[in-house]
């Protein structure tokens, strides 16, 4: 069953780095995935598709101080330079044939 | 600039239907797979249907299937998720999303389902 876990809840202080993980379910650890961000009373945001080799596709506008990377059936989101702008939730997303599916987000709190 | 604007949203009895409307703009609509993503209030996003880009295939969530359906009308750049049977926990914000990746998203229309 294709399935993607996060953990619920992050934090790091305004100006360090945070790095939000995003765990493939067993047999799946190829699969590419999206991150999405959503800040509070807003809709979701494409960040990037990351591949399984750890190359990325950005979205419009997002900043360089966001970037993914992958190791086996674990995909990354790093966001260096933190902002208050960047307390949000972060949600990843995979996908199949005829199936999608998201993470329970991740809550970033930015201290 | 890619635009996605939904519509249709509102307040509606269990066992009721509402018909959802997503207007695209700032792209080659025909070109691109669609989606509906939902989120029920103080929680995760959850996938809901998903669309080819020429209507040929269509796919739902089990939470939805034999329920929602899903369609397309690339003349009138516009997505739809019909809606019907409708229930308590099919309460919340509806998003259209573009391609499988979702690299585009509208601002939500909220659907309660209360008597």
């Amino acid at each position: 069953q294709l399935v993607v876990t996060q953990s619920p809840s992050a934090s790091a202080s305004l100006g360090a780095s945070v790095k939000l993980a995003c765990i493939l379910s067993t047999g799946h650890s190829s699969y590419a995935i999206a991150w999405h961000q959503q800040r509070p009373e807003k809709g979701p945001r494409y960040l990037m598709k990351l591949n399984s080799d750890g190359s990325h596709t950005k979205g419009d506008g997002i900043p360089d101080r966001f970037s993914g990377s992958s190791s086996g059936a674990e995909r990354y989101l790093t966001i260096s330079s933190l902002q208050s702008e960047d307390e949000a939730d972060y949600y990843c997303q995979t996908w199949g044939t005829g199936l999608w599916v998201f993470g329970g987000g991740t809550k970033l709190t930015v201290l | 600039e890619v635009q996605l604007v939904e519509s249709g949203g509102g307040l509606v009895n269990p066992g009721g239907s509402l018909r959802l409307s997503c207007e695209a703009s700032g792209f080659t609509f025909s070109d691109y797979n669609m989606n509906w993503v939902r989120q029920s209030p103080g929680k995760g996003l959850e996938w809901v249907s998903s669309i080819s880009d020429s209507g040929s295939y269509i796919y739902h969530a089990d939470s939805v299937k034999g329920r929602f359906i899903i369609s397309r009308d690339n003349a009138k750049n516009s997505l739809y998720l019909e809606m019907t049977s409708l229930r308590g926990e099919d309460t919340g914000v509806y998003f259209c999303a573009r391609d499988k990746v979702h690299d585009y998203w509208g601002q939500g229309t909220l659907v309660t389902v209360s008597s």
